[in-house]
């Protein structure tokens, strides 16, 4: 069953923060974080993994709480660029074949 | 680095027809991937491969085939297409089980 984010879509100001959710029914292994603009391919974000470690870029922030089997992508002082539509994948196991969730549109203004 | 592309970027097929779709990476990646992204949704993992010679069915395969002969290519064939599969197909690529995954440009499949 593929993890269920929250919002759907969200609409900021330039400089405001927003958080965008993911659950899952399944304990995870990990986490990835993926962004889409409109008609372009994925562009990675980060990795969370089960015990703690993260890879990914340094101006994200993320956090992955495991006994809850959520995770959280914050968006701080956002900018125009960061408008597109988050994904977040999960995995159950260290193989990594991914489930995604249907994805968070957010809309940033100036 | 070209990293992952794919061919064609768009196609329209009729019910019943077959084409296969090219993606190829140049990044020495031993994972590929292929997706399908239907509107407004997520990715549906189709295929994936562990290096030359080893595929595997991913969440949705059914309607397609995979081979993968060399560590550059991954065609995605559709055999005989039908309006389901109309959406547009990624292909990604990651250097190692769980790492970051590299993603085409994608191909926009319409079947009519």
């Amino acid at each position: 069953q593929q993890p269920v984010q929250s919002p759907q879509a969200v609409i900021l100001r330039e400089g405001e923060d927003a958080v965008i959710n993911c659950s899952s029914s399944k304990a995870l292994y990990s986490v990835h974080w993926y962004r889409q603009k409109h008609g372009e391919a994925p562009v990675f974000l980060m990795i969370l993994l089960k015990g703690g470690e993260q890879k990914g870029h340094e101006k994200i922030s993320a956090s992955f709480n495991e006994k809850k089997q959520q995770s959280s992508l914050y968006l701080t002082a956002s900018q125009l660029s960061y408008s597109g539509t988050y994904f977040c994948g999960t995995a159950t196991d260290s193989w990594g074949k991914l489930q995604f969730g249907a994805g968070t549109q957010v809309v940033v203004t100036p | 680095n070209a990293g992952v592309t794919q061919t064609p970027k768009f196609r329209i097929l009729k019910i019943g027809q077959s084409m296969t779709l090219q993606c190829t990476q140049d990044m020495n990646h031993n994972y590929m991937y292929w997706y399908r992204q239907d509107p407004g949704m997520g990715l549906k993992l189709i295929y994936y491969s562990v290096g030359a010679g080893i595929t595997d069915k991913g969440e949705v395969p059914n309607g397609y085939n995979v081979s993968r002969s060399t560590t550059e290519d991954f065609p995605l064939r559709l055999e005989l297409a039908a309006p389901s599969q109309t959406s547009v197909y990624f292909c990604a690529s990651s250097w190692n089980r769980g790492n970051e995954q590299y993603f085409g440009p994608g191909t926009r499949l319409t079947v009519t």
